[in-house]
């Protein structure tokens, strides 16, 4: 049902600085609705890393920063560490499908 | 600080109804809205609906002919209904709260129990 699309994976070296892309369309991330996101490590519940769009919670590093426009969203993360390694998924709502959707999901790979 | 915790059985078997009770610590479980959400295995997160504290309910279309969720105030507690299960109910199911007020992202998670539908 997944209405948000995110590359498979993507891969950086440490310290580098890698970005999550997040397309949506006209009644998802295009209509308005906040993007979040999360980061899910291995064996874990997901966590919060970005909310409405651009906001970090509390305790999440610098390093970590969302961004919006169009039908579509970002995260980027700097100064790329090893344990980054995880899944991220981005999230919104969408008012065709009435519900609130997540992404197909993003394997971050440190090399 | 606010600590959310799944119980329910781990089987259950085809056709009949998964039940589930997320028990909340650290705060009051009113003024908020509270989630559902599974993953099965290998794949993404699927929202299943949410209810806030005085029992105001919304439900993923995909699942709202088979879902109730329910809240019990006295004892800080929300519970999941999912009935007529099959092989594709077999997920991870965790509860969130939601930031309702900053476009119904989920802060808080529990640790997810494992729900396994087969005979």
């Amino acid at each position: 049902q997944s209405v948000l699309t995110q590359p498979p994976s993507v891969s950086g070296a440490p310290g580098q600085r890698v970005t999550i892309s997040c397309t949506g369309s006209s009644s998802s991330i295009g209509a308005g609705y906040d993007v979040h996101w999360y980061q899910q490590l291995p064996g874990t519940a997901p966590k919060l890393l970005i909310y409405g769009s651009i906001n970090r919670p509390s305790g999440v590093p610098e390093r970590f920063s969302g961004s919006k426009s169009g039908t579509s969203a970002s995260l980027a993360i700097t100064g790329l560490q090893a344990d980054d390694e995880a899944d991220y998924y981005c999230q919104s709502h969408d008012s065709s499908l009435i519900t609130y959707v997540f992404g197909t999901g993003t394997k971050v790979t440190v090399l | 600080q606010v600590q959310l915790q799944e119980s329910g059985p781990g089987l259950v078997k085809p056709s009949e109804t998964l039940s589930l009770t997320c028990s909340v610590s650290g705060d009051s479980i009113s003024g908020y809205y509270w989630s559902w959400i599974r993953q099965p295995p290998g794949k993404g997160p699927e929202w299943i609906g949410y209810i806030n504290y005085s029992g105001s309910t919304s439900y993923n279309p995909s699942l709202k002919s088979r879902v109730t969720i329910s809240v019990d105030m006295s004892k800080e507690q929300f519970s999941l209904k999912l009935s007529s299960v099959t092989a594709a109910d077999t997920a991870m199911y965790y509860c969130a709260r939601c930031i309702a007020a900053a476009g119904f992202g989920f802060d808080i998670w529990g640790q997810g129990t494992m729900v396994t539908v087969s005979s």
